[in-house]
């Protein structure tokens, strides 16, 4: 079984440049999240979608972060404009369906360095 | 607010002596428990978690975490440790709450196991 892909692995851009992310989830798998994860710190999830619908957005910073699932399987975030202390890993996990029981699989993850 | 501690930012460990790697939590309902880990470069990979019923979990790897309700803590523990366990752990901790159930991470533990 395939596992969740992320790209590009690493990323530096400029400070108040844009970036976008990609995440392709494990074949069937209903649920995606984004996190972000901070260097010396655990995961932060950022948004978690069930099928192409927004479960729950609440600690995504809207005025700089977005994301979409259009078709209810890749997704991609963005970025705009990039500031320093968006600086981290960005990971992309799947799971099954929504319940906050279900096993969740994560990504290789997006290393970003903003300067 | 719920919260995850890890106390010990690094654990070091002889091979083949048991290892134990603590965790803590706070939450207002009832806890959905995790452990991750996770390799150099890698995403974080699920190792086991505790929805309900068996106190004692076992997982991935040798590993297993006891549920200690009163004393609100999830130790991860391994009979015997091998040095390709080393690696970056992290305790993680889902609770209804406002309707969702986002989760928290801690900060993780750094497991070192000596040759």
């Amino acid at each position: 079984e395939a596992g969740v892909a992320q790209s590009p692995r690493y990323k530096i851009i400029e400070k108040r440049q844009s970036v976008a992310f990609w995440c392709n989830p494990i074949s069937g798998h209903a649920t995606l999240y984004w996190y972000q994860q901070i260097l010396g710190q655990g995961p932060k999830l950022l948004i978690q979608f069930q099928n192409n619908g927004v479960v729950d957005d609440s600690q995504l910073p809207k005025d700089r972060f977005s994301a979409e699932r259009l078709k209810g399987v890749d997704s991609t975030l963005k970025i705009q404009p990039a500031k320093l202390e968006d600086s981290a890993v960005y990971l992309c996990a799947s799971s099954l369906s929504r319940g906050w029981q279900e096993t969740q699989y994560f990504g290789p993850g997006t290393r970003l360095l903003v300067l | 607010a719920q919260s995850v501690a890890q106390p010990e930012d690094q654990v070091n460990v002889a091979e083949g002596n048991p290892l134990t790697v603590k965790c803590t939590y706070s939450v207002s309902g009832n806890p959905y428990l995790f452990w991750y880990v996770q390799y150099p470069n890698r995403g974080l990979q699920f190792l086991l978690k505790y929805i309900t019923g068996d106190n004692l979990v076992k997982g991935s790897y040798g590993f297993e975490a006891e549920f200690n309700k009163s004393q609100t803590s999830f130790h991860l523990k391994k009979p015997s440790a091998l040095v390709s366990d080393s690696a970056l752990y992290f305790c993680a901790v889902s609770s209804r709450s406002g309707g969702s159930y986002i989760p928290t991470f801690g900060r993780g533990t750094s497991l070192i196991v000596h040759p």
